[in-house]
This record gives structure tokens, sequence and C-alpha cells, in this order.
């Protein structure tokens, strides 16, 4: 897990806040991922960002909102969340999704646990 | 388009036991396989992957998966399970021929009996 590193790992935040999830990958990859992990649910594809650009948005609220200044880093921005946005939020990088005939592993950050209150 | 399916939500096996995690998959052209572990609150761990060749692929603590290409299944197996084996367990499939994101299944509970 050292090679992809997630901050905070747990976050509480009112309906009202604003708050940010920060994702760093240290493997030299070309690509990040923003994944959502609820309970009794399957894992949700959210972002993916090749190359610092926007590549997939799978129907996501706008009260989410990536960023993904260089390769090595990618945002999430959360404004007025509902309670129903509580769950697990997993970063990953891989080395190029767009290369067809690699094998393009993905490798997991810890998560952050979000609480919306 | 690819999919994944993991037909057990849980399996129960005790320890000392052989297990085995069912999958199959669906895709149009040739199939990368993997295998992924979540411990309760972490992140996806990745354990194997299967590319081409040998059909028993070796991976992270003692795991291995078998590769049916008639049975369109990559099952992961161990000989021997431990109560530290229990954990949520996800197989993902990416068409080897071009561009397709990985597609992961729901996931399968282990749950390894002292």
């Amino acid at each position: 897990e050292t090679g992809v590193t997630q901050t905070p790992r747990h976050l509480v935040m009112g309906m009202t806040n604003k708050k940010s999830l920060k994702c760093e990958q240290h493997l030299g990859h070309n690509a990040m991922y923003w994944y959502k992990q609820s309970a009794k649910k399957p894992l949700e594809l959210m972002f993916v960002y090749s190359l610092e650009e926007r590549v997939e948005n799978n129907s996501v609220p706008s009260r989410f909102s990536p960023e993904c200044p260089n390769s090595s880093h990618l945002f999430l921005h959360l404004h007025t969340l509902q309670p129903e946005d509580s769950a697990l939020y997993l970063c990953a990088s891989s080395q190029d999704p767009y290369s067809g005939g690699t094998t393009d592993t993905q490798y997991f950050g810890p998560g952050t646990r979000l609480t919306v209150l | 388009a690819q999919s994944v399916a993991q037909p057990e939500d849980q399996v129960n096996v005790a320890e000392g036991n052989p297990l085995t995690v069912k999958c199959t998959y669906s895709v149009s052209g040739n199939p990368y396989l993997f295998w992924y572990v979540q411990y309760p609150n972490r992140g996806l761990q990745f354990l194997l992957k299967y590319i081409t060749g040998d059909n028993l692929v070796k991976g992270s603590y003692g795991f291995e998966a078998e590769f049916n290409k008639s049975q369109t299944s990559f099952h992961l197996k161990k000989p021997s399970a431990l109560v530290s084996d229990s954990a949520l367990y996800f197989c993902a499939v990416r068409d080897a021929g071009g561009y397709q994101k990985v597609t992961f299944g729901t996931g399968t509970k282990l749950q390894v009996i002292p």
C-alpha cells in the first residue's frame, strides 16, 4: 500500500461542508482512478484520469469534483454531500489504460472512510 | 462488453482445509485476469494475475489461481486456509485486445473458521 497513499484515512463532515480527499501515487503510473465502495454494493468506478486528462466520468453527481494537477496526484473535492454518499473512497493507479496488450494492473490506496452526517 | 461474475457472496472453510473462491468471466477476445484481496477498512491488494501461458498462476500469500479457457473460469485456490485469510476477494477482467478498463466482480467474503 505504500505505492499509493490517501489522506485523510477517515473524514466526518456535515452536509454543508466542503472538504477534499487526496491521493498520491509513487509508482510512476500515468493513470489514476476514483472508486466508491459502499456496503453490500459493487465497486463503483467514478472517474478515470490518464495523463492528467479526465477520460471517464461515470454519471457522478456534480457534488463530487475531481482534480488531477499532475500524474502523481489526484484530488476529490466534496461539497453539499448527502448521507448516502457515506462510503469508502478508493484511489488507484495503473500504467496506461489505453495500451492494448498490457495488463494495466491497478494498485490501490488504503481508502478514505467518509461519513456524512 | 466484458463482465465478471463471482457466484458466491460468502465462502466458509475450516482452518487447514483447502479453499476455492469462484470466478467466471466474459470477454470478446483474450482475457487478462486478476485477483485482489481486501481486509476490513483497507484498499484492495493485488494478489495475482493471468496474462498468458501456464494456466496455473501463483501469487502472494500462498494463493494460486487456475485459468480454464473452456469454462471461462479463473478460480482462486489455496491448499491450506489460515484464519488470517479471512477477507473480501475480488476477481477482475480486462480484454487483452484493446482499451477496456478493468471490470471488477462483486466480491466474495471468505471466512476461515478456527
